[in-house]
């Protein structure tokens, strides 16, 4: 079945850079999801990139994608404060089932 | 519009009582997934719906959970009797086939907690 892996702890410092990093193994994958949970609070879809592109960007956050690898990244420019959470990749097989397999969340925690 | 709303947002209960957690998806979406996330094994996808209609039911732990969905406005997950290892925080999301891009917008969640 798919399986999507994250480490599961990243700390930066405020104003930093922060990369988070996903690989997934299903390559029929037709789009790639990031989503940010803080702390009592459900999971909130960021941004996603469709296999097709291998680069999105949304102010702050760039996705990166490379589908040889199956590796997806996460970058977050000029890391906030606010962006403390918990970051989980996903990603939506291919065909018309709505089934997206979520990765294991990696934890950002951002030093003042 | 209001988001998926889930009911309750906390429930703590004895072993071997009846639990049912609700959700309500955002209006027009046709899909519905009911999630269970815990430090030990993360987010675990438990079931989910199209049109009212269970698809996949194969993340269910046991018998003592059942999902229904009686119309497209609401949804409810019972377990039944529940044990202290059903301790978790369950998430409802819903997601709309049409814009293409599927992404799942999920409720607040429902922490249980089961003594």
């Amino acid at each position: 079945g798919e399986d999507v892996e994250q480490s599961l702890f990243l700390s930066v410092r405020e104003g930093d850079s922060s990369v988070i990093n996903c690989t997934y193994t299903d390559s029929s994958s037709t789009y790639l999801y990031w989503y940010k949970q803080e702390p009592g609070a459900g999971l909130q879809l960021l941004t996603y990139i469709f296999s097709n592109m291998d680069m999105k960007q949304d102010q702050r956050l760039t996705v990166l994608l490379n589908k040889k690898d199956k590796h997806l990244s996460l970058r977050i420019a000029d890391t906030q404060t606010g962006d403390s959470a918990i970051y989980f990749c996903a990603e939506k097989e291919a065909g018309g089932y709505q089934k997206v397999t979520f990765g294991t969340g990696t934890k950002l925690q951002v030093i003042p | 519009d209001a988001g998926v709303i889930q009911s309750p947002r906390h429930e703590v209960t004895e072993m071997g009582q009846e639990v049912t957690l609700r959700c309500k998806p955002i209006s027009g979406h046709d899909y519905l997934f009911w999630y269970r996330q815990t430090m030990m094994r993360g987010l675990e996808l438990l079931i989910y719906f199209n049109n009212n209609v269970p698809i996949d039911d194969s993340g269910m732990p046991e018998d003592r959970f059942s999902a229904k969905m009686p119309n497209a406005s609401f949804s409810t997950l019972k377990i039944q009797p529940s044990e202290p290892r059903d301790s978790a925080v369950y998430f409802c999301a819903s997601s709309a086939r049409a814009g293409g891009s599927y992404e799942q917008y999920f409720g607040p969640g429902t922490r249980l907690t089961v003594t």
